[in-house]
């Protein structure tokens, strides 16, 4: 089955600067990577997706990277705020409607102001 | 956009009674839904695809006769926790997959004393 790892665990960085998080795969068959951001007590909210026919996605401060030969796709938060911090999970699917997501271990991002 | 209702949101029942927990798909129907377990500072563990009209799929390791699970209709899911238990004390997560991917509910946070 599908493995995900995703680096690093943890990542504090200074109000301002610029955050990536970056996830590996193991099955090239996976074609959807969607990532969430989880806050204390509650489920995880989609941030930004990206499917494998696209090789980055922007969305304001938030943008994806996928490298499909490398099979892996990266997150980058730019201009990071206080409220950025949280819990980030990566995860890939094979097929983004009826298929389960595979998680990646998370990264807890810590924003100093 | 899509939307996935959980409830509760908490719970806290004794050892060894049962504890039910409701996943809505409001505003799309969702054939099949998921349901994930989280413990703290962990990612979210798969614990069985739940499909409607017929029996749930279970992951290796994952008692199906203690996590029931009926998926009645298209919007609605449920899991019961039976005889539970304090190891079973967990964030439990559903998630639902509209076309535009996967959708998780805000949790339920069980605590078994």
């Amino acid at each position: 089955g599908e493995n995900v790892e995703q680096h690093p665990s943890t990542l504090s960085v200074q109000e301002g600067d610029s955050a990536v998080i970056k996830c590996t795969y193991s099955d090239s068959a996976s074609n959807y990577f969607p990532w969430y951001k989880q806050e204390l007590g509650k489920g995880p909210q989609l941030i930004i997706d990206i499917r494998s026919n696209v090789g980055e996605k922007k969305d304001q401060r938030i943008a994806v990277t996928l490298n499909k030969t490398a099979k892996h796709f990266s997150l980058h938060i730019t201009e990071t705020q206080p409220e950025d911090s949280a819990v980030y999970f990566c995860a890939a699917a094979s097929n983004n409607a009826g298929n389960m997501l595979t998680f990646g271990g998370g990264t807890r991002l810590m924003v100093k102001p | 956009g899509a939307v996935v209702s959980q409830h509760p949101s908490w719970v806290i029942c004794k050892s060894g009674t049962s504890v039910k927990i409701e996943c809505r798909s409001l505003d799309f129907q969702a054939t099949t839904m998921f349901w994930y377990r989280q413990f703290p500072k962990q990612s979210l563990m798969l614990m069985a695809t739940s499909n409607e009209g017929s029996k749930a799929t279970y992951e290796q390791g994952v008692e199906k006769d203690k996590f029931l699970i009926n998926h009645a209709s298209l919007t609605l899911s449920t899991l019961t926790v039976t005889s539970a238990h304090p190891e079973d004390s967990s964030f439990y997560i559903c998630s639902a997959s509209p076309l535009s991917g996967y959708t998780f509910g805000s949790g339920t946070r069980l605590t078994v004393v």
